[in-house]
C-alpha cells in the first residue's frame, strides 16, 4: 500500500529565503507525482506535475524534483514571499486514472 | 483547460438531514471521479472511486450507505450524505482524470454539521 510522508510539518522561514519541501512514497513504482497548494478552507491549486519518466519540472520560482528509485520528490521554493504562505501537498498515482496518495503536507508560513 | 466544476462550496445542515454534493466536468467526460475527504489538520483521503454507470468502489472504513455516491453521466457525480453528523464536518473535494494523464479537482465542499 501506497504510502507518502512530507518533511518537515510546518516551516516558518523570513521573507526572500529560499526553501526545500521534502517528500516521501513507499512505492516506486508511481505513475506520476504532483505538487498542490492548498489555502485555509480553499481547495487545491496544481503546482506541479511530473511524471514517472521525467526528473524535475519548473514553473516560475518553483522547482519539483523526482528520483522514482529513491522514493523522493522536493519541491524548491526561490525567494519566498508572504503570499507562498499555505500547506503544500504531495500526492502521487500508481497507475494511470487511479486516485492519489496524498502526504499529510507541510504548513509553510513566510514572514514579511 | 479541464474544469471540474463542484458545488455547493459551504454548506451547514442540521444533524439528521441529508446533504447532495455535487461534481461535474465541464469541457470533458469523466468516465471515473474520485471523491476525498479531509478532516481538520489532516491529509485528503480517499473515500471512493465513482464509475459511470456502475457502482462506486469504497474505501475501507466508509460506510456505503451513509455516503451515497451516484455516477449517472460521463459529466456527473453526486456525494450524499446522509443522516448527517457532527463528525462528518470535513472537507470533501472531488477530481476527475482528463484523460491525457492530468487530473482536474473540484474546488471542494465544506460541510459543517451542527
Amino acid at each position: 500500500k501506497q504510502e507518502v510522508t512530507q518533511i518537515p510539518a510546518a516551516l516558518s522561514v523570513p521573507e526572500g529565503e529560499n526553501l526545500v519541501l521534502n517528500c516521501s512514497f513507499t512505492d516506486s513504482a508511481i505513475y506520476n507525482l504532483q505538487w498542490f497548494r492548498q489555502d485555509p478552507g480553499k481547495g487545491l491549486t496544481s503546482l506541479l506535475l511530473i511524471q514517472s519518466s521525467q526528473r524535475e519540472q519548473t514553473s516560475g520560482r518553483l522547482n519539483a524534483s523526482l528520483d522514482k528509485s529513491s522514493g523522493r520528490s522536493t519541491l524548491y521554493i526561490a525567494a519566498s514571499q508572504p503570499g507562498d504562505s499555505a500547506t503544500y501537498l504531495c500526492a502521487v498515482t500508481n497507475n494511470y486514472g487511479q486516485n492519489f496518495v496524498f502526504g499529510p503536507g507541510t504548513r509553510l508560513s513566510v514572514l514579511p | 483547460g479541464a474544469v471540474v466544476s463542484q458545488h455547493p462550496s459551504r454548506v451547514i445542515c442540521k444533524s439528521g438531514t441529508s446533504v447532495k454534493i455535487e461534481c461535474r466536468s465541464l469541457d470533458f467526460q469523466a468516465t471515473t471521479m474520485f471523491w476525498y475527504r479531509q478532516f481538520p489538520k489532516q491529509s485528503l483521503m480517499l473515500m471512493a472511486t465513482s464509475n459511470e454507470g456502475s457502482k462506486a468502489t469504497y474505501e475501507q472504513g466508509v460506510e456505503k450507505d451513509k455516503f451515497l455516491i451516484n455516477h449517472a453521466s460521463l459529466t456527473l457525480s453526486t456525494l450524499t450524505v446522509t443522516s448527517a453528523h457532527p463528525e462528518d464536518s470535513s472537507f470533501y473535494i472531488c477530481s476527475a482524470s482528463t484523460g491525457v494523464g492530468g487530473y482536474t479537482f473540484g474546488s471542494g465542499t465544506r460541510l459543517t454539521v451542527v
